[in-house]
């Protein structure tokens, strides 16, 4: 079976500053990782996803993760936050051919004027 | 593409009530997922339905719960003699076929007060 561990359940980050998120996976089976945004009031948005090739895999506003299959993680990373970052992460996994996503608990990132 | 839609987004209800949900996916996603969110938690998968057909459901999904996606478009999600501990958002989701199926994207959900 899969499971999700987002060991932070908050994080707090001052406007500017990096930011890394972290998410560790367990499965037997290969995989593929998503990483879903939910800002206040609103629902669950895709932000990024790893299904294969490059292990590097960017958003379109400045989030990358790196998969890292012999540590099990997909760590979420931003250089330079800003305040409309302020939202809730989830990540998840899918097994191949499977239908339903694992999520983790989640991930409260605050930005910090 | 005008995303996946849910009605009502907030629903209060007085324990043993029945309650209906709908969910409109993505247009041309022929796969529609049922999740459950309660506070502080990630989702969790309820169901799954490619086209009409019903075919995967969870151990979360007791018998007051029942699904359905008649014509392969919507679908809804019923809850019958409503107890406190379904309060929570119950989000939908829909992906495509073929390589990107197991892209889920999510509508705003359904939060559900059992009073």
């Amino acid at each position: 079976a899969q499971s999700v561990t987002q060991l932070d359940s908050q994080v707090p980050v001052f406007e500017e500053a990096p930011v890394e998120l972290r998410c560790n996976y367990s499965s037997s089976v290969s995989v593929y990782l998503f990483w879903y945004v939910q800002y206040p009031n609103q629902g669950l948005q895709l932000l990024l996803k790893y299904l294969s090739g490059s292990t590097l895999v960017e958003s379109i506003n400045g989030f990358e993760a790196e998969f890292n299959k012999s540590q099990t993680s997909f760590h979420l990373r931003k250089p330079s936050v800003h305040i409309s970052d302020t939202a809730e992460y989830f990540c998840a996994v899918i097994r191949g051919g499977a239908n339903n996503l694992f999520f983790g608990t989640g991930t409260r990132l605050t930005v910090i004027p | 593409d005008t995303g996946v839609s849910q009605n009502p987004r907030h629903k209060i209800t007085k324990r043993g009530q029945n309650v209906t949900f709908r969910c409109d996916p993505i247009s041309e996603h022929n796969r529609l997922y049922w999740y459950r969110q309660t506070l502080g938690q990630g989702p969790e998968f309820l169901t799954y339905f490619q086209n009409e057909a019903q075919l995967e459901k969870s151990r979360l999904l007791s018998d007051r719960f029942s699904a359905e996606r008649p014509k392969g478009s919507f679908s809804t999600l019923e809850i019958q003699r409503t107890e406190q501990g379904d309060s929570a958002m119950y989000l939908c989701a829909s992906s495509p076929l073929g390589t990107r199926s197991s892209e889920q994207y999510f509508g705003p959900g359904t939060r559900l007060t059992v009073t």
